[in-house]
C-alpha cells in the first residue's frame, strides 16, 4: 500500500564519509530491484540495479546488497560528496511487472 | 540531447478545468509512463504504454486519459481537475518493462 509518512526518513554525512540507504521491500518473489536519486526540482535518475540471482553489484562509487532472507536492499555510497545529496528511492519488480517504489530516503551531505 | 521530456514544467489552474501534459523520448523505447508523485515524495505509477497499447491502469479516476499517438509521445489528459490531483507528474520511459525506466523532468500541477 502507499506509504503515509509525515516526513522522509533522512540521513546526515560528512563529506568524505561513506552513506549506507537501507530499504525494505514488500514482495518475497521480486526478482529485480533498482535504486534510483532524484535531486531537487528533478525526475528520478537511476543509479545502479540487480537482479535476484545477484548479492551485490558494484558501480563508481556505489554498492548494491541485496539480502533476500530479510528482504533487505542497501546502497552503500563511497566518499560521499556534496553532489550526492538528494532523495534516495528503492524499487522493485516482479516478472517484468511495474516497479513499486519505496518511500524515499532523503540523503544531506555537510561539510 | 534531452532524453525523456515534458511540457509544461508548471501548470497552475484552477478546480474544475481541464489540461493536458505532454511527453516524448528519443530513446527509441517501445514502453512509457506516467507516474504521479504527492507532497510525502511518494511514487506510483498511473499508466503504462507499450507500443502505444495500455498495459498498466492503476485504478486511476476515469477523469485522467493518457493518449499514445506513437511509441515516442505519451500524453495525460486529465479532466474535470480536484485539489487532490495537485502533484508532481512523471513520464518515464524503457525499452522493456524490465529494463531500466528514464525519468522525465516532471510537471508540477497545483490545482486550486
Amino acid at each position: 500500500g502507499e506509504s503515509v509518512g509525515l516526513h522522509l526518513p533522512t540521513l546526515s554525512v560528512q563529506e568524505g564519509d561513506n552513506s549506507i540507504i537501507n530499504c525494505a521491500y514488500s514482495n518475497s518473489a521480486s526478482d529485480y530491484f533498482i535504486w534510483y536519486k532524484q535531486e531537487s526540482g528533478k525526475g528520478p535518475q537511476f543509479i545502479i540495479d540487480i537482479r535476484s540471482n545477484m548479492d551485490k553489484r558494484q558501480g563508481q562509487r556505489v554498492t548494491v546488497l541485496l539480502n533476500k532472507t530479510v528482504k533487505h536492499l542497501s546502497l552503500q555510497i563511497a566518499a560521499t560528496q556534496p553532489g550526492d545529496s538528494a532523495v534516495y528511492f528503492c524499487a522493485e519488480s516482479y516478472n517484468t511487472d511495474k516497479l513499486i517504489f519505496g518511500t524515499g530516503t532523503r540523503l544531506q551531505v555537510f561539510p | 540531447d534531452t532524453a525523456v521530456s515534458q511540457t509544461p514544467k508548471y501548470l497552475v489552474t484552477q478546480m474544475g478545468n481541464d489540461k493536458s501534459i505532454k511527453c516524448e523520448q528519443n530513446l527509441g523505447h517501445d514502453t512509457m509512463y506516467w507516474y504521479k508523485q504527492d507532497s510525502k515524495k511518494f511514487l506510483k505509477i498511473m499508466f503504462s504504454y507499450n507500443n502505444k497499447e495500455l498495459i498498466i491502469n492503476e485504478t486511476v479516476p476515469n477523469r485522467f486519459s493518457p493518449k499514445s499517438p506513437d511509441k515516442a509521445h505519451l500524453n495525460l489528459h486529465i479532466n474535470s481537475l480536484e485539489l487532490g490531483d495537485s502533484a508532481v507528474y512523471f513520464c518515464a520511459s524503457s525499452q522493456e518493462m524490465s529494463d531500466t525506466q528514464y525519468f522525465g523532468p516532471g510537471t508540477r500541477l497545483t490545482v486550486l
